[in-house]
């Protein structure tokens, strides 16, 4: 079946202006999960939703970094007032449900702030 | 979740088994051995994961030690397109905590098969 897809595959923005990075999880997964990898930092952990809500969001790096999923389907990842620290591959993964089930990743969102 | 340890780089032939080791030390009762992969320009591929009890699927075996501080992962005829860098995350499972099923990934294992 489909896995997991993510749009754009690839922005280039300018500095200062605000980007929305979408995620369509496989469907029927119920766990969905941002990450960002960028040269310096590695993967790092953004945030998770369990449906609609987001009971982890210790990751998001300020508070410039917003998500929201609706449907229990959709994510959208936001960044406002973009800066150049945030130029990374924005990847998003889901799972049958939160815990010890593997994680399914999608290609990336290769963001560049210019 | 606790912390891995893993060599930065390794060789292999192609053909031949390819023995990826793990350390953790720290590792709680409640954590899960998982390993993942990541092909240049690709999102991370799931491989296997395990608790206490060695595992195999189709793409590879993961063997835990009795203590569960360390483990290998085993490719057992490693092919070209299994090069990649090979990542070990020890994760924890319980409900209610603001880790769970979060991956935190370290530095992982460069692996390069050659022909």
């Amino acid at each position: 079946g489909a896995g997991v897809s993510q749009s754009p595959s690839n922005k280039v923005t300018e500095k200062g202006k605000d980007v929305e990075l979408r995620c369509d999880p496989i469907s029927g997964h119920t766990a969905l999960y941002w990450y960002r990898q960028s040269l310096g930092q590695g993967l790092e952990f953004l945030i998770y939703f369990q449906g609609n809500s987001a009971p982890d969001k210790s990751g998001l790096p300020s508070d410039r970094f917003s998500a929201e999923r609706t449907g229990g389907s959709v994510s959208t990842l936001t960044i406002q007032r973009t800066q150049q620290e945030d130029s990374a591959v924005y990847l998003c993964a889901s799972s049958k449900r939160e815990g010890r089930y593997e994680q399914y990743f999608g290609p990336g969102t290769r963001l560049t702030v210019t | 979740d606790a912390k891995t340890t893993q060599p930065p780089s390794m060789d292999c032939a192609e053909g031949r088994a390819a023995n990826l080791p793990c350390n953790h030390s720290t590792i709680s009762g409640n954590e899960y051995v998982y390993w993942y992969r990541q092909i240049h320009s690709q999102g991370p591929q799931y491989i296997i994961h395990g608790l206490k009890n060695n595992e195999t699927n189709e793409m590879a075996s993961l063997i835990i030690t009795e203590d569960r501080k360390s483990s290998t992962l085993i490719l057992p005829h490693a092919t070209l397109r299994d090069t990649a860098v090979y990542y070990c995350i020890v994760s924890s499972a319980n409900a209610g905590g603001t880790s769970y099923g979060k991956l935190t990934f370290g530095q992982g294992t460069i692996l390069t098969v050659h022909p």
